[in-house]
């Protein structure tokens, strides 16, 4: 059946790492979105995508964070350098545009990649 | 972006019905949803309402919306063990974005 799917689930890694999480969004959905939940903030809005083209990024740390989606079937989350303070679930997650073809704007959610920087 | 608001913690006994509340901030949202996170999976969506109802009843799950407070609440009858999990309200805004709350945690006791 079809889901969003993202690598890794999980990754541990050292202070100043570069670390890149993937995602594959359903296919012939049109939005994708990442979002990074921890407990004190819960989640928030890092990046989002329509039809392949960044339309806010407003979320996301300019200095360290880059979002990019290289085709339809492939967004990619990079942080370089690494820091602890990224240490997040980050969940990638796609969707139509609510109205077309009457799809309600649901999002459906991947099962997250957890980010721990030691 | 908007702001979504929600109570942390519910516990609730096996059987009994519990109730979510939210209050959201954009009063021309289309839609408002209800998502499911079990631990270590992503969100699932539960079940949503057009902005033009006031209620909606799914099985055991009934949302009811008050546009004039802009109150909406997620009431689980017959609540099951399953049922334990974090659930977010959230709301459509610009450019078909969601923003989301912060989450009810749910426990449900035998």
């Amino acid at each position: 059946d079809a889901r969003v799917t993202q690598t890794p689930r999980h990754k541990v890694t050292e202070m100043g790492q570069e670390v890149t999480m993937r995602c594959q969004p359903i296919l012939g959905h049109n939005t994708v979105f990442w979002y990074r939940q921890t407990m004190m903030q819960g989640l928030e809005l890092l990046a989002y995508f329509r039809n392949r083209a960044p339309l806010d990024d407003s979320g996301m740390p300019k200095d360290r964070f880059s979002a990019e989606m290289p085709d339809a079937t492939l967004a990619t989350l990079k942080i370089q350098p690494s820091e602890p303070r990224d240490s997040a679930v980050y969940f990638c997650a796609s969707g139509g545009l609510a109205g077309a073809g009457g799809t309600t704007g649901e999002l459906f959610f991947g099962e997250g990649s957890r980010l721990t920087v030691l | 972006g908007e702001d979504v608001e929600q109570s942390l913690f519910l516990s609730v006994r096996e059987g009994d019905s519990s109730v979510i509340n939210c209050t959201y901030t954009d009063s021309s949202s289309t839609y408002l949803y209800w998502y499911k996170q079990e631990p270590g999976a992503g969100l699932q969506l539960l079940t949503y309402i057009f902005s033009n109802m006031d209620m909606k009843q799914d099985q055991r799950l009934t949302v009811l919306l008050n546009k004039k407070d802009k109150h909406l609440s997620l009431r689980i009858a017959d609540t099951q063990t399953g049922d334990s999990a974090i659930y977010f309200c959230a709301e459509s805004w610009g450019n078909n974005r969601l923003a989301f709350g912060k989450g009810n945690q749910v426990v449900v006791i035998p």
